[in-house]
């Protein structure tokens, strides 16, 4: 693994259901972070974890929660998906939160829910 | 509120230079980062400025001034491959990363 790898590529979920992404990076970052991109709109922050064993809230959190067990690992959980839940999820990680960190990104999910 | 702004599409011609805008209103500056992500691809990072003034990187440059809120990204030499958007974002008080809606570039022959 060379980065950032999400899984999976593409999905497409009824509503209600319960759905993990999976983000791993091999860059030993403590800094990681899901954001979600929708056409016409900037990437907004869902969720951020600064160091493994902490996580916070971003801009739009709700329906959404995380966890960082490890350095490596941080899955985003939808727990009943809904529609307005769909668009491209994008997984990043920095070495540190602070001003001069460049975040790297994973190649994204492409979630429907219908 | 925080903001940023950029036009939404923009259009040159190969070979020829253009330049992108972006305007910002945020709760604290921590520096000013420009990505580039082709369709259906993450982004990736081109630049980064915290102080006044132009940097130069290749046939890529970007210029920032805080006292207005604005910077811009310009490219030199356009090649095709250049068609992508460009995503202008904004380090917080809290240095967390407020985007832009992203301009999309279009390259003609």
């Amino acid at each position: 693994i060379a980065g950032i790898t999400q899984a999976p590529t593409s999905q497409i979920l009824a509503a209600g259901r319960r759905m993990t992404l999976r983000c791993t990076q091999d860059m030993r970052h403590n800094a990681m972070y899901w954001y979600r991109q929708d056409l016409g709109l900037g990437l907004r922050l869902i969720h951020y974890s600064n160091t493994a064993g902490t996580t916070g809230k971003g801009e739009v959190p709700d329906g959404y929660s995380v966890s960082r067990a490890n350095t490596d690992d941080f899955p985003l959980t939808l727990a009943s998906a809904v529609p307005s839940q769909t668009s491209v999820y994008f997984c990043a990680s920095s070495e540190r939160q602070s001003e001069a960190d460049t975040q790297y990104f994973g190649p994204g999910t492409r979630l429907t829910v219908l | 509120g925080q903001n940023i702004d950029q036009p939404t599409e923009m259009t040159a011609t190969e070979g020829a230079i253009v330049q992108i805008n972006c305007t910002y209103q945020t709760s604290g500056f921590n520096g000013l980062f420009w990505y580039q992500q082709h369709a259906g691809e993450a982004p990736t990072f081109l630049s980064y400025n915290v102080l006044d003034g132009l940097e130069e990187k290749g046939r890529f440059s970007s210029f920032l001034s805080r006292s207005k809120g604005y910077s811009y990204l310009l490219l030199k030499e356009l090649q095709m491959k250049d068609s992508a958007s460009y995503l202008c974002a904004v380090s917080d008080s809290n240095y967390q990363l407020i985007w832009g809606a992203g301009t999309k570039l279009i390259i003609k022959p």
